[in-house]
């Protein structure tokens, strides 16, 4: 079955400092991997994708995630946290159907 | 773009009636759109997947006849929560897939969400 982890409930980082948001996949299909940003009581929104190509792709707000096949992750990171960066971070998949199967989720919580 | 509303953002209900949930796609065509559902401090778990014009398809355990979809246009589809009871109390997420390819590479753009109260 497809799958995401995310081994970290909660990442608590400096602002100022680099940030990294674990996630790993399973090994099945296709891996077309996303993340996503849930700030409270508020919906999710989307970051990156990605799909096929470069490894590194970068998206909305500073963010970049790096695709590495030999370690099936998919980490997201910042050079530079922000404390308005706190929130609830989502990894996802789809592959092989229209289903996004999405990890349990990391709090983030940047701090002065 | 790719902007998804929701309508209510926040319902309290008394147990035994029903509720509807609006979600739209409100700069572009969605020909899929998707309902979830979110407990606290936890992930999003699919109910139903919702193409237009025709019916939705439901994930395991959730129940069609409670949970009502329509996807009456390529930027509408409600969800009724029938006969509602408190533990159908949650946030309720819908998103919508823009009409380019109709891959499942396509971006799933999110609404606010809906918090449900059951009284």
């Amino acid at each position: 079955a497809q799958s995401v982890a995310q081994p970290e409930d909660q990442v608590n980082v400096a602002e100022g400092n680099p940030l990294t948001v674990k996630c790993t996949y399973s090994v099945s299909g296709n891996p077309y991997l996303f993340w996503y940003v849930q700030y409270p009581n508020r919906g999710l929104q989307f970051l990156l994708k990605y799909i096929t190509g470069d490894n590194l792709v970068k998206g909305s707000y500073g963010f970049e995630a790096e695709f590495n096949k030999s370690q099936t992750s998919f980490h997201l990171k910042k050079p530079s946290a922000l404390v308005s960066d706190s929130a609830l971070y989502f990894c996802a998949r789809t592959g092989g159907g229209n289903k996004l199967t999405f990890g349990t989720g990391t709090q983030l919580k940047v701090e002065l | 773009g790719a902007v998804v509303s929701q309508h209510p953002s926040r319902v309290i209900c008394k147990s035994g009636t029903s509720v509807k949930i609006e979600c739209r796609s409100l700069d572009f065509q969605a020909t899929t759109m998707f309902w979830y559902r979110q407990f606290p401090k936890q992930s999003l778990m699919l109910m139903a997947t919702s193409n237009e014009g025709s019916k939705a398809t439901y994930e395991q355990g959730v129940e069609k006849d409670k949970f009502l979809i329509n996807h009456a246009s390529l930027t509408l589809s409600t969800l009724t929560v029938t006969s509602a009871h408190p533990e159908d109390s949650s946030f309720y997420i819908c998103s919508a897939r823009a009409r380019t390819s109709g891959s499942v590479t396509d971006t799933q753009y999110f609404g606010p969400g809906t918090r449900l109260t059951v009284l």
